[in-house]
């Protein structure tokens, strides 16, 4: 079965730091790009970061950009972001989740498929 | 970045109805618009995928169409198991991912 497990949340003082886990099964994490999509409250789904399937390709929203890091290690089929200078508007659940090309009979095209269970951030004093 | 524009933000309907959401890109995105529902407390699974292709998991009452910047979402026949957020997504220019507001469903 195909799974993202997600790990690392927890509750956070502002300016504080953390660092999120997202563990692969079922299928190879060093052949996919990934990404970190958070959630907050109530709220839609909010693109965070991006890595590329060797990790030479990253690239982050401007909202976490210079504070947030984006790294992967294939060999532990593992992916993690480690946020600093935590702020209230980071409180939000946290989803890894795969970017892959689908095949609609025609040609291929790109989903966010699977997404981890998620892990909440709290940020408050 | 492309922007994506969803309506309704939300929409309450009853069991049997036909439900339809739309989505707007920005730009011409030509099929790569993907659609996923969420339902409380869980993540977003993928529903359809290049503007109108279903996932294995999805009943046939659900449909999707469009290319360009126009695309629709829609439930034939609403059951209460459909109840959820709906957000569509485009994957023609990633990154980053661009994502819809998210559509509300709820029975009336």
């Amino acid at each position: 079965e195909v799974q993202l497990v997600e790990s690392g949340g927890a509750l956070i003082q502002p300016g504080g730091s953390l660092k999120l886990s997202c563990a692969a099964s079922g299928f190879t994490l060093s052949t996919h790009e990934m990404n970190w999509v958070r959630q907050a409250p109530g709220k839609g789904l909010e693109w965070v970061s991006y890595i590329s399937s060797s990790g030479s390709i990253v690239k982050y929203a401007d909202s976490v950009k210079g504070r947030f890091t984006i790294s992967r290690d294939n060999a532990k089929s593992s992916l993690y972001l480690q946020m600093n200078s935590l702020r209230a508007e980071d409180t939000a659940v946290y989803y890894c989740a795969t970017t892959r090309g689908f095949y609609d009979g025609v040609g291929f095209y790109d989903v966010v498929d699977p997404w981890g269970q998620g892990t909440q951030v709290t940020v408050s004093s | 970045d492309i922007q994506l524009t969803q309506s309704p933000s939300s929409l309450s309907a009853s069991v049997g109805d036909r439900v339809t959401i739309t989505c707007r890109a920005s730009q011409s995105i030509s099929k790569n618009l993907n659609w996923y529902q969420q339902k409380p407390g869980k993540a977003p699974k993928l529903l359809i995928y290049a503007a109108s292709s279903l996932q294995g998991w999805v009943p046939s009452r659900f449909s999707g169409s469009g290319s360009g910047t126009d695309f629709t979402l829609t439930i034939s026949n609403l059951q209460p198991e459909d109840l959820a957020v709906y957000f569509c997504q485009q994957s023609y220019s990633t990154p980053p991912l661009t994502f819809g507001q998210g559509t509300r469903l709820d029975l009336k």
